[in-house]
């Protein structure tokens, strides 16, 4: 299996523009993370899917984030509009199995994104 | 709230030696105790994990050691090499009560492992 491929790897944008961000899980997988990683808080949950339905979007910063999931092997994550606070490497994880604190998350390459 | 306190931030250590790293947290429900493992450019990798019921686990060079009384853990990387160099994350791991049972993971901050020849 390529693991978890996330696209794009970098990115840079002016204040104000959309982005979105993409990620594949691995194939089988039933739940997907994104997380959001700077040096200043580490790695942060935004957002979890659990068969492509939102379970808890509690960590996702303001309404100017969005995710989606239209099918098994597809989401994005959306910031409109963008702004330098947002800069940060973004990761998407999948794991199998829902119900076991023990299961592993595989972590895709990351985006960093730079808002200028 | 760091809900995982880990240290130290960064850490220097000379081939052939210990590598120790230390986190601490506050929430007993926390049942699952991974360790990643993060190259740059890459995402963190599961490198070993504990279960609260157990005190020390050991794979290879790795070691966990857990004090479940004090709500403390760290990682040993005996005899570091500088392919080690890179960042770790401890984690704590639960389901949370009327979550729909999925798992939340809460990371340290990291440490950044530099290993020199």
């Amino acid at each position: 299996d390529a693991g978890v491929i996330q696209s794009p790897r970098h990115e840079v944008t002016e204040m104000g523009q959309e982005v979105t961000l993409r990620c594949k899980p691995i194939s089988g997988h039933n739940s997907l993370f994104w997380y959001r990683q700077t040096m200043m808080r580490g790695l942060e949950l935004l957002i979890y899917f659990n068969n492509n339905v939102p379970i808890d979007d509690s960590g996702m910063p303001e309404d100017r984030f969005s995710a989606k999931m239209p099918n098994a092997s597809f989401s994005t994550l959306k910031i409109q509009p963008s702004e330098p606070r947002d800069s940060a490497v973004y990761f998407c994880a999948s794991s199998f199995e829902l119900a076991l604190s023990t299961d592993t998350q595989y972590f895709g390459p990351g985006t960093r994104l730079t808002v200028l | 709230q760091q809900q995982v306190k880990q240290s130290p931030q960064s850490l220097i250590v000379q081939k052939g030696g210990i590598s120790i790293i230390n986190c601490a947290y506050e929430n007993t429900a926390f049942d699952y105790f991974p360790w990643y493992q993060q190259f740059p450019g890459k995402g963190p990798a599961l490198l070993i994990a504990i279960r609260p019921d157990v005190s020390e686990k050991k794979e290879g060079r790795f070691t966990i050691s857990f004090n479940k009384s004090a709500k403390q853990f760290s990682l040993h990387i005996m005899d570091s090499q500088p392919g080690d160099s890179a960042t770790y994350f401890c984690a704590a791991s639960q389901i949370p009560l009327n979550s729909g049972g999925y798992q939340k993971v809460t990371f340290g901050i990291g440490t950044k492992l530099q290993v020199i020849p």
